[in-house]
């Protein structure tokens, strides 16, 4: 199976800052990176992924980088705004066909 | 309308009672899915389902089982549950055998009392 830590747990940012979460994983056959964000009493949602044959993705202000070689992939959040306040997990799978394993959570919290 | 229904929203019982949850989906999507979501514990994969009767256990199976004979609806059977049990569970569904972008239910709030 697959193991996915994900880190911090809880990350407070400034507005128009700056926000990262950082997320490692065991096994070297993973070949795609979802990160889904929840907010609070909804449904995870998928906002940006990457597959193994990407170093790096962006959509507008979200952009995902892939280090295969340290089995480490990142999402960053620029220009945080309060909507952006949420919980954020990231994800890892080897086969199209299984399912998606989780890490355990970022809550994000922007302030003024 | 691309929705995951889950029904329902909220529901109390008593341990040792049989529990379903029940999901449907508007978007013919071929693969199904059971997690469920505790504090701390993140999203756990339960049961996933490729197609009608095409069921395969997930990282936490024990105590519970599923059913799906209609391609849009899958189900979670809870026999005499447990207070560890007690969790909010999501149903999802995905286009194809591919687990790329997923669609998450609003989910069920199960106590176990």
């Amino acid at each position: 199976g697959e193991q996915v830590e994900q880190l911090p747990s809880i990350l407070r940012v400034q507005e128009r800052s700056s926000a990262s979460i950082n997320c490692t994983y065991e096994n070297s056959a993973s070949n795609y990176f979802p990160w889904y964000k929840q907010e609070p009493g909804e449904n995870p949602k998928l906002i940006i992924d990457i597959r193994s044959n990407m170093e790096r993705k962006q959509i507008q202000g979200l952009i995902v980088l892939l280090d295969k070689k340290a089995k480490r992939f990142s999402l960053h959040i620029t220009d945080t705004q309060p909507a952006d306040s949420a919980m954020y997990f990231c994800a890892a799978s080897e086969d199209y066909a299984q399912g998606l394993t989780f890490g355990l959570g970022t809550r994000v919290s922007v302030f003024p | 309308d691309m929705k995951v229904t889950q029904m329902p929203r909220y529901l109390i019982k008593r341990m040792g009672e049989n529990v379903l949850l029940e999901c449907g989906q508007d978007m013919s999507h071929e693969t199904m899915y059971w997690y469920r979501q505790d504090p701390g514990l993140g999203l756990q994969l339960i049961y996933i389902s490729y197609d009608v009767d095409s069921n395969s256990e997930g990282d936490i199976p024990k105590g519970y089982r599923v059913s799906r004979k209609k391609r849009e609806h899958f189900s979670l059977i809870l026999d005499s549950a447990k207070t560890n049990q007690t969790s909010v569970y999501f149903c999802a569904s995905s286009a194809g055998l591919s687990n790329e972008r997923l669609f998450f239910g609003h989910g069920t709030k199960l106590s176990v009392l």
